[in-house]
C-alpha cells in the first residue's frame, strides 16, 4: 500500500541555521506528494506539494523536490526563523485519501 | 470567510458515553473528511464524504458513525465512546476528493479525552 516515512524529530535549531526534513515514499502509480505545516494550536494547512515527477513545490522560502528515482521528498529551508516553530508533515495523494507520515515537529531557538 | 470550523475545541467524556463532533465549512467544497491525530502516528482517515449524500469509510472507522447533513455540515458521532477513541479530531474538505493534487484544508481540531 501507499506510506510515507518522514525522519523522527523532534528538530531543534538556531534561528537563520539551515532545515531539512527528510521524507520517503512508497506508492503504486504516481501520487501527488505534499508538505502540511501545523502550528501550535492550529490545524493543518498546505505549506506546499508537486504533482509530478521533478516538480518543485515553493512556498514562505520552504522547497522541495518530487523525485521519482529516489522516492523522495525532502522539505528544505536556508535559513529558518522562530515562526516557523511547528510539525512539518509529508503526505502523499493517491485514490481517495491522504496518507500521512508520522510528522517532524521543529523547534527554533533565537 | 471562516473556512472550516469544529465544534467543540475540547470535550471530556467518561467510557460508554456518546457525543458528536460538528464540522462546518463555507467554501462549497464537494469533499469532506474526519481524522484523528495521534503521536507518533500522523493523521489517519476515519470517513470521508466524496460528496453531498455519500459517505464511505476510511482507514480507521470502527466506533464511529458519520452524517453528511448537507453540503456544508458533516458531523461525526461516537456513540460509546472508549479510553482508546482518546484523540485530536480534524475535519477537512476539498473542492473535490484528494486523488489527485487536491489541497485540503483543516478546522482547527477538537480534543477527546475518554475516560
Amino acid at each position: 500500500g501507499n506510506s510515507v516515512t518522514q525522519m523522527e524529530g523532534p528538530v531543534t535549531l538556531s534561528e537563520e541555521a539551515f532545515l531539512t526534513i527528510n521524507c520517503t515514499y512508497t506508492a503504486t502509480g504516481y501520487p501527488s506528494l505534499f508538505w502540511y505545516v501545523q502550528y501550535p494550536g492550529e490545524g493543518l494547512q498546505l505549506l506546499l506539494k508537486a504533482t509530478k515527477a521533478d516538480d518543485k513545490g515553493s512556498n514562505k522560502g520552504f522547497e522541495a523536490t518530487y523525485r521519482k528515482e529516489t522516492t523522495s521528498f525532502h522539505l528544505e529551508k536556508g535559513s529558518v526563523q522562530v515562526s516557523d516553530s511547528a510539525v512539518y508533515f509529508c503526505a502523499l495523494s493517491a485514490g481517495y485519501k491522504l496518507s500521512f507520515g508520522a510528522g517532524t515537529t521543529v523547534t527554533v531557538r533565537a | 470567510n471562516a473556512g472550516v470550523t469544529q465544534t467543540p475545541k475540547f470535550q471530556v467524556l467518561k467510557t460508554g458515553q456518546s457525543m458528536t463532533l460538528q464540522c462546518a465549512q463555507d467554501m462549497n467544497h464537494n469533499s469532506m473528511y474526519w481524522y484523528r491525530q495521534d503521536p507518533g502516528m500522523g493523521l489517519r482517515l476515519i470517513y470521508y464524504s466524496a460528496s453531498e449524500g455519500t459517505t464511505d469509510k476510511g482507514e480507521v472507522p470502527n466506533g464511529y458513525n458519520v452524517s453528511r447533513l448537507n453540503k456544508r455540515e458533516f458531523s461525526l458521532r461516537l456513540e460509546s465512546a472508549a479510553p482508546s477513541q482518546t484523540s485530536v479530531y480534524f475535519c477537512a474538505s476539498s473542492v473535490g476528493l484528494a486523488g489527485g493534487s487536491e489541497t485540503q484544508y483543516f478546522g482547527p481540531g477538537t480534543r477527546l479525552l475518554v475516560l
